[in-house]
């Protein structure tokens, strides 16, 4: 119930492409869906975040599709440069106070010239 | 801010003996976490304090892991007898609350031989 589920594990993209990361969750309850980016060598920060009130939220290059009846949300990077090659994780919870947010396991993207 | 501030960023060390990781999170925080990161399992959260009282320990793998906040701007995780499979990056983060925006340290690399 807890789960986030995230896919690809890892993911190759040519400098200008568009990679996209998917997440899934069974909790109805959760209410903040945020992602964060890590380099290597870094601690993950957050990179942007969506609340299920909207579909869609663009910041910069970066873009949170949702689809809340299908539970699934999703990160675009457009025009993705070299310098975006890091670990992007998603993670969702919910509203109580009492739960932390939930993980998933991440996805190591690497955008090469 | 300096932003979380953990201890010592690498720790190498022979399997049985004792290892402890340090962690100062952000000012005013009342929120502490502490996460490993492995390839395997991604980023698991291992336990999390609310005003220096541990709220959820579920995720501390075994008895040799232990963890204590005395006070708001210290934390340490302990881990004793450590074990090659111990090795991994270590994540110290801090929050104003559990569902929110977590803010993560650098980490400590710990390989145990």
């Amino acid at each position: 119930q807890q789960q986030v589920k995230q896919s690809p594990q890892s993911l190759i993209v040519q400098k200008g492409g568009i990679p996209i990361i998917n997440c899934a969750y069974e909790n109805t309850a959760f209410d903040y869906f945020p992602w964060y980016q890590q380099f290597p060598g870094k601690g993950p920060a957050l990179l942007i975040a969506i609340r299920p009130d909207v579909s869609e939220k663009k910041e910069g290059r970066f873009t949170i599709s949702f689809n809340k009846s299908a539970k699934q949300f999703s990160l675009h990077i457009m025009d993705s440069q070299p310098g975006d090659s890091a670990t992007y994780f998603c993670a969702a919870s919910t509203p109580s106070g009492n739960t932390p947010l939930v993980f998933g396991k991440g996805t190591r993207l690497s955008v090469i010239a | 801010d300096a932003g979380v501030i953990q201890s010592p960023r690498h720790e190498v060390t022979e399997m049985g003996q004792e290892v402890t990781l340090r962690c100062k999170p952000i000012s005013g925080h009342d929120y502490l976490f502490w996460y490993r990161q492995t390839m395997m399992r991604g980023l698991e959260l291992l336990i999390y304090f609310n005003n220096n009282v541990p709220i959820d320990d579920s995720g501390m793998p075994e008895d040799r892991f232990s963890a204590k906040m005395p006070n708001a701007s210290f934390s340490t995780l302990k881990i004793q007898p450590s074990e090659p499979r111990d090795s991994a990056v270590y994540f110290c983060a801090s929050s104003f609350s559990p569902e929110g925006r977590q803010f993560f340290g650098p980490g400590t690399r710990l390989t145990v031989l």
